[in-house]
């Protein structure tokens, strides 16, 4: 089955204690973006990645970090969490092509910082 | 930096009438805009999206309307039913993969 997968789905963690959520899709998508999203806000782009070794910074990328070093997988990493990173995360897919824009999300994680 | 503004952030109607939500985004160079529908406790899906050399598209009840001159884009849903309510968001983009702004969503509620 064609899907973006992400782990774990729930965390709970404290303060400063680094952790990543990983990202995993099957669909040989050039395109992979993390978003996160928070009440009244919307979806807040991360960090996005054109193609492997390529990252750029999204809106919100202050405290995250991520790498691409295969096509399939886009990790989101936390090396310092802080309570204002409570949210939603989103890891999201997209294939390349002139026809090809639609973005395929994950699941989400919920994330908890105390 | 870029913004996409959406309104109404709320939006109650009738089963059958019509809804209307309307986004506006300030980077010119935009030429991609989709639109999303998350239900509760779900991911975003695409429903619509249109590209700047177009301005409008329709499938079944959802149409988008984009006015590149006023850097405005409007979803449409006609005949509505109480399936149809979730939580809508805009976007525009300037190209495929990249930066992706997204509005701040418009909670769609439509009573049976």
């Amino acid at each position: 089955e064609a899907q973006v997968t992400q782990n774990p789905r729930y965390l709970i963690t404290v303060t400063g204690k680094k952790l990543t959520v990983t990202c995993s899709q099957n669909m040989n998508h050039e395109y992979m973006s993390w978003y996160r999203q928070d009440p009244g806000l919307g979806l807040r782009q991360i960090y996005y990645s054109m193609n492997v070794e390529v990252t750029d910074k999204g809106d919100v990328p202050e405290g995250y970090k991520v790498s691409r070093k295969e096509k399939r997988n886009f990790p989101l990493i936390l090396e310092s969490p802080s309570p204002n990173q409570t949210s939603l995360y989103f890891c999201a897919s997209s294939p390349k092509g002139l026809d090809y824009y639609e973005q395929y999300f994950g699941p989400g994680t919920r994330l908890t910082v105390t | 930096g870029e913004n996409v503004e959406q309104h109404p952030s709320t939006l109650s109607v009738q089963e059958g009438d019509s809804a209307v939500i309307k986004c506006t985004y300030s980077d010119s160079a935009s030429n991609y805009f989709p639109w999303y529908k998350q239900e509760l406790g779900k991911r975003p899906q695409l429903i619509i999206d249109i590209r700047s050399n177009v301005g409008e598209k329709k499938d079944q009840r959802i149409a988008v309307t984009l006015n590149k001159t006023a850097k405005h884009f409007s979803l449409h849903i006609t005949e509505t039913q109480p399936e149809d309510s979730a939580v809508y968001f805009c976007a525009a983009s300037r190209n495929q993969g990249g930066k992706l702004i997204f509005g701040q969503g418009t909670e769609l509620s439509v009573k049976p």
